[in-house]
């Protein structure tokens, strides 16, 4: 099956700085790759939809400021979160959807935020 | 708007059986997703209906009615690794998940 990989799967930081996860597809190329939030004992929640060389669109509420994504290539998409908070500790999963069909995704393993 | 309904929480005996419903309304529908969750981990699918009937794979069975908007999950034979969040999730009709808040499944010995 298609495999979708994360990095890292861990990160503490201090209040204030920045943090970039990273979204690869190993096996396939990704025309879309989502990104999800997913606070404890609560469902996934879509964060930001981005297509490969195009802007990434956000979901209501989610600041695109604060969570900067990229997806320069098809294997590749980033999620940076900026000046981080405590608030934002959460986990983060991406997912990736590609060329040949439009109806699965494959998720990343997660990564797990924690800002002190 | 739209909206997926499953049970909080259940509970069930290992080696029996355990159905776990999801009903949905949303905006189109191109398929119906359940996902497995294990706490600190990502969803791991499981399987997808598209169209009414019932689909077997191994110990997990997953049905649909698009007409009632339901869908069930069945898991027989039950395993203490079965103990996990159960994810439902409709592909709407701009082929975005929707997402169920997910049941946690707890397994007695």
């Amino acid at each position: 099956g298609a495999v979708v990989s994360q990095h890292p799967s861990r990160v503490i930081c201090k209040s204030g700085t920045s943090v970039k996860i990273e979204c690869r597809s190993l096996d396939f190329q990704a025309t879309t790759m989502f990104w999800y939030r997913q606070f404890p004992k609560q469902s996934l929640m879509l964060m930001a939809t981005s297509n490969e060389g195009s802007k990434a669109t956000y979901e209501q509420g989610v600041e695109k400021d604060k969570f900067l994504i990229n997806h320069a290539s098809l294997t590749l998409s980033t999620l940076t979160v900026t000046s981080a908070h405590p608030e934002d500790s959460s986990f983060y999963i991406c997912s990736a959807r590609g060329l040949a069909g439009i109806n699965e995704q494959f998720f990343g393993p997660g990564t797990r935020l924690t800002v002190l | 708007g739209q909206n997926i309904d499953q049970p909080t929480e259940m509970t069930a005996t290992e080696g029996a059986i355990v159905q776990i419903n999801c009903t949905y309304q949303t905006s189109g529908f191109n398929g119906l997703f359940w996902y497995q969750q294990h706490a600190g981990e990502a969803p791991t699918f499981l399987s997808y209906n598209v169209l009414d009937g019932l689909e077997e794979k191994g110990r997990f069975s997953s049905f649909l009615s698009r007409s009632k908007g339901y869908s069930y999950l069945l898991l027989k034979e039950l395993q203490m690794k079965d103990s996990a969040s159960y994810l439902c999730a409709v592909l709407d009709s701009n082929y975005q998940l929707i997402w169920g808040a997910g049941t946690k499944l707890i397994i007695k010995p």
